[in-house]
């Protein structure tokens, strides 16, 4: 079973400033996509980027970008110039390839302070 | 666009009851799926529906339940209820059930079982 693992329960920030949320995978697929989600108060979970894991480059959305290191399998967040509303749950999700059932880790809560 | 809506907001049950959630996907997106997220913890995977069909279930009891209309709104079902059922309930959905696409959440439907 493909399993998703956020060692990191809380992260402060300061605004301005850079964060990196960690995340590890494990799975035996070699071709599947990793999420990373954003799920403010409003509870409604939204994509932040994504990774499709036979491509090598990493995935970059303006401020937000990731580390993957497939052999590793590791797959982390990079924030830059946080901002107060970047502040939210953050979760890192595996899907196999031909599929979109998700396994979500159990969060990471950033705070940015001003 | 109104994207993926979710009735009802919040819910409060009686243990041993019966409820019905529903979702309506986001336009343009035939394929429905259903997560339970507990407080504290990332969402899981219940199941998915596709041409009014579940398509694949996670690891979830035969208490819950599901339905797709052919205009691609989902309804989950929960039978019997526990007091470990009270959690967010989350749709999303996605254009096709591959995960090339997009998903798309609704804001959640808050259970409380009591």
């Amino acid at each position: 079973a493909q399993t998703v693992t956020q060692s990191q329960p809380e992260m402060s920030v300061q605004e301005a400033e850079t964060v990196t949320l960690s995340c590890t995978y494990d799975t035996s697929e070699s071709d599947y996509y990793l999420f990373w989600y954003k799920q403010p108060p409003s509870r409604q979970m939204i994509l932040v980027i994504r990774q499709e894991a036979y491509k090598q480059q990493n995935a970059t959305e303006n401020r937000f970008s990731v580390n993957f290191q497939k052999a590793a399998k590791s797959f982390s967040l990079k924030i830059s110039d946080s901002q107060l509303g970047d502040a939210a749950m953050y979760f890192c999700a595996y899907s196999p390839y031909n599929n979109n059932d998700m396994r979500f880790g159990a969060g990471t809560r950033l705070t940015v302070k001003p | 666009d109104a994207g993926v809506t979710q009735s009802p907001t919040h819910l409060i049950k009686t243990r041993g009851q019966q409820v019905t959630l529903r979702c309506s996907p986001k336009s343009g997106h035939d394929t429905v799926s259903w997560y339970q997220q507990a407080l504290g913890q990332g969402p899981q995977f219940i199941f998915q529906y596709y041409e009014e069909e579940e398509r694949q279930r996670g690891n979830f009891p035969d208490r819950f339940s599901g339905h797709q209309f052919p205009n691609y709104s989902s309804e989950l079902n929960v039978n019997a209820l526990l007091l470990g059922d009270s959690a967010l309930y989350l749709c999303a959905s996605t254009a096709q059930p591959l995960s090339n696409t997009e998903a798309f959440f609704g804001q959640g439907t808050r259970l409380t079982v009591v």
